[in-house]
C-alpha cells in the first residue's frame, strides 16, 4: 500500500532562517499532498496543500514543491518565527474516496 | 461556523473496560475520520465514515469500532481496553464530496486524551 516517509524527525533552526521538510510517497496515483501544522494541545491544521497538476504553491512565508517524477514533495518556511515552532505532518491521497496517508511528523524548533 | 467538537476531552479507564468517544463534525460535512496519536507514532488512521457508511479502514484490531449517525455525528468505541490504547484520539471532518475544491481538507477537533490504567 501507499507509504509516506518524512524527514527529518526533528529540525532546529535559528529564528529568521529557512526550514525545509521533505516527504516521499510510494503510490504514483497519489494526486493530493497537504501539509498540516500541530501546535501543542491542539489538533492538526491544514497550512498548505498542492495537487499533482501543480509544481509549486506559495502562501506568504510558506511554499510547497512537488516533483512527481521523483515522488517527493517539500515544505519550505522562510524567515522563521517563534510561532512556527510546532509539529508538521505531510500526507498524500489518491482522491476524496481514499484516506490520507500520513508522514511521521517533523518537530520544528525555532531558536531565538 | 462552529469547529469540530469532541467529547469528553479527557478520560481515565482501567484495563478491560470499554469506552465510547464522540465527535460532532462541522455543519454540512459528511465525512468523519478517526485517528490515534501516540508520542513518536504520528497519526495512525483508524477509520473513516461517509454518509453513515464506513468508507476506509486502517489496520487496527476489531476492538476498535465506530459508527456515524444520520446527522453526521460519529462515535468510536474501544472494547476490552489495553494499556497500549492510551493515546490522544483525534476526529477530523471533511466535506468528502466528489468534485469539490475543499473535499480533501480535514478539520480536526482538539482530541480526547484517553488514559488506561
Amino acid at each position: 500500500g501507499e507509504n509516506v516517509e518524512q524527514h527529518p524527525s526533528t529540525l532546529s533552526v535559528q529564528e529568521g532562517d529557512s526550514a525545509v521538510i521533505k516527504c516521499t510517497y510510494s503510490d504514483s496515483a497519489s494526486n493530493y499532498f497537504p501539509w498540516y501544522k500541530q501546535e501543542l494541545g491542539k489538533g492538526p491544521q491544514l497550512i498548505i496543500d498542492i495537487r499533482s497538476n501543480v509544481g509549486e504553491k506559495k502562501d506568504q512565508r510558506i511554499a510547497v514543491t512537488l516533483n512527481k517524477t521523483a515522488k517527493h514533495f517539500s515544505l519550505h518556511i522562510t524567515e522563521t518565527q517563534p510561532e512556527d515552532s510546532a509539529v508538521y505532518f505531510c500526507a498524500a491521497s489518491k482522491g476524496s474516496n481514499y484516506q490520507l496517508i500520513w508522514g511521521a511528523g517533523t518537530k520544528l524548533i525555532i531558536k531565538p | 461556523k462552529a469547529g469540530v467538537t469532541q467529547t469528553p476531552r479527557y478520560l481515565i479507564k482501567t484495563r478491560g473496560q470499554q469506552v465510547t468517544l464522540s465527535c460532532s463534525p462541522i455543519s454540512g460535512h459528511r465525512s468523519v475520520s478517526w485517528y490515534q496519536q501516540t508520542p513518536g507514532q504520528g497519526l495512525q488512521f483508524l477509520f473513516e465514515y461517509f454518509s453513515e457508511t464506513q468508507r476506509n479502514k486502517g489496520n487496527f484490531p476489531g476492538r476498535f469500532s465506530g459508527r456515524q449517525f444520520s446527522n453526521s455525528r460519529s462515535e468510536m468505541n474501544v472494547s476490552t481496553l489495553e494499556l497500549g490504547d492510551s493515546a490522544l484520539y483525534l476526529c477530523a471532518s471533511s466535506a468528502g464530496l466528489a468534485g469539490g475544491r475543499s473535499l480533501n481538507e480535514q478539520f480536526f477537533g482538539p482530541g480526547t486524551r484517553l488514559t488506561v490504567l
